[in-house]
């Protein structure tokens, strides 16, 4: 079963403008943690942001953001004012549960319009 | 601090052939994975060794086996390539603390099965 769901296979967003890319998951743990990992084309894995899931306040990261929801259980990406090196695939991972690794969604494709 | 370091960067085998990806961490990680990336499918895990002297399947782990050689090495191994097998493999390595399973991420192999 799909337990990390990114819905947008693909974005775009105009340079300087601000995008969010939408993820959902499900998880058996009450204290966790959640990721956004970018892979621009040189393929490496980059870790954006995380959040603690007992946390109230939203993560940020410079001009990266999210939005979590833990009783919708969802977590979004905010990238503001978007740079062409924003450009990548974005990847939300989060633990089924306690034992398990991290579970990556399928990601979003972000294309950055100069 | 070389991180997670694989090798090779690329292959090309042809069907039957075998071959290793060997993959090697110097943070003093416990944890290491092997995961595979294929269009629209995200990241998938293969395997995984939680520590040093074991190693549990992913997701996807027909076809693979690993070894853990010691706390910084953990191989992956094809007995007997497939052009399913085609793909992007990713090594990663986390340390299981205050910040659960975040992961550490080499830069892949290529792999081509013809």
């Amino acid at each position: 079963a799909q337990t990390v769901t990114q819905s947008q296979p693909e974005m775009s967003v105009q340079e300087a403008e601000t995008v969010t890319l939408s993820c959902t998951y499900d998880t058996s743990e009450s204290d966790y943690y959640l990721f956004w990992y970018k892979q621009p084309p040189s393929r490496q894995m980059i870790l954006v942001i995380r959040q603690e899931a007992y946390k109230q306040q939203n993560a940020t990261e410079n001009r990266f953001s999210v939005n979590f929801q833990k009783a919708a259980k969802s977590f979004s990406l905010k990238i503001s004012d978007s740079q062409l090196g924003d450009a990548a695939m974005y990847f939300c991972a989060c633990p089924y549960s306690g034992n398990t690794p991290l579970v990556f969604g399928k990601g979003t494709r972000l294309s950055v319009i100069a | 601090n070389a991180g997670v370091t694989q090798t090779p960067k690329f292959q090309v085998l042809k069907t039957g052939q075998s071959m290793t990806l060997q993959c090697a961490q110097d943070m003093n990680h416990n944890s290491m994975y092997w995961y595979r990336q294929d269009p629209g499918m995200g990241l998938r895990l293969i395997y995984y060794s939680a520590s040093e002297g074991t190693t549990d399947k992913g997701e996807v782990p027909n076809g693979y086996n690993v070894s853990r050689l010691n706390k910084r090495e953990f191989s992956l191994r094809l007995e007997s390539a497939a052009p399913s097998q085609t793909s992007v493999y990713f090594c990663a390595s986390s340390a299981p603390d205050r910040v659960r399973y975040e992961q550490y991420f080499g830069p892949g192999t290529r792999l081509t099965v013809t």
